[in-house]
């Protein structure tokens, strides 16, 4: 089976920095995603790592360490548009499929 | 292109009754799947299809699920009969195989109410 775990929820204030944790145990990786889920809505991509390292994008960074099964989001300069819930996703091999963890809700406050 | 189009967005239906939810895929993708989210088991892929042929249908809870693909820019979802447990949201999302760096592109789902 597939094992995606991601901390439930997380506070942080408007300005601040705040870093989503993914760890995994899959059956086959081709790469790791980062989505993006506001209430309600559909999941949007954020971010795609398949060497490891750091990948910057704007205020959102994603790393992957491939032998710690280990993945993490870094959002900057929160804005309260940021409350949402995280996917992290794996991407196994074979097919083109995506297996998701639970998502990390994120509650930006002033 | 106007992304993946799900129908309906919500539905609310009685136990037992036969439920159909629809899918258009982003024109040129050649991959489809079918997903179920709940707050207690988030996102569980029930089927995907390649190419319009199912390859690999081990989500779909029981036999009272089932998809197809008849074509390229068309997928269904039913389940017959529908009972409350299977109240979540679907989505469908699609995506190209040989491009798989961009990611799946969701529809906005259907938020099923089965009472």
């Amino acid at each position: 089976g597939q094992n995606i775990d991601q901390p439930t929820e997380m506070t942080a204030t408007e300005g601040a920095i705040v870093q989503i944790n993914c760890t995994y145990q899959t059956s086959g990786f081709n790469g790791l995603f980062w989505y993006q889920q506001h209430a309600g809505e559909a999941p949007t991509f954020l971010s795609y790592n398949v060497l490891d390292g750091l990948e910057e994008k704007g205020r959102f960074s994603s790393f992957l360490s491939r032998s710690k099964g280990y993945s993490y989001l870094l959002l900057k300069e929160l804005q309260m548009k940021d409350s949402a819930s995280y996917l992290c996703a794996v991407l196994l091999g074979g097919n083109n499929r995506l297996a998701f963890g639970k998502g990390n809700q994120v509650v930006v406050i002033p | 292109d106007a992304g993946v189009i799900q129908s309906p967005r919500h539905e609310v239906t009685e136990m037992g009754q036969e439920v159909t939810l629809r899918c258009k895929p982003i024109s040129g993708h050649n991959s489809l799947f079918w997903y179920r989210q709940t707050m207690m088991r988030g996102l569980e892929l029930l089927i995907y299809f390649n190419n319009n042929v199912p390859i690999d249908d081990s989500g779909m809870p029981e036999d009272r699920f089932s998809a197809k693909m008849p074509n390229a820019s068309f997928s269904t979802l039913k389940i017959q009969p529908s009972e409350p447990r299977d109240s979540a949201v679907y989505f469908c999302a699609s995506s190209h195989s040989s491009a798989q760096s961009y990611g799946y592109t969701f529809g906005s789902g259907t938020r099923l109410t089965v009472v």
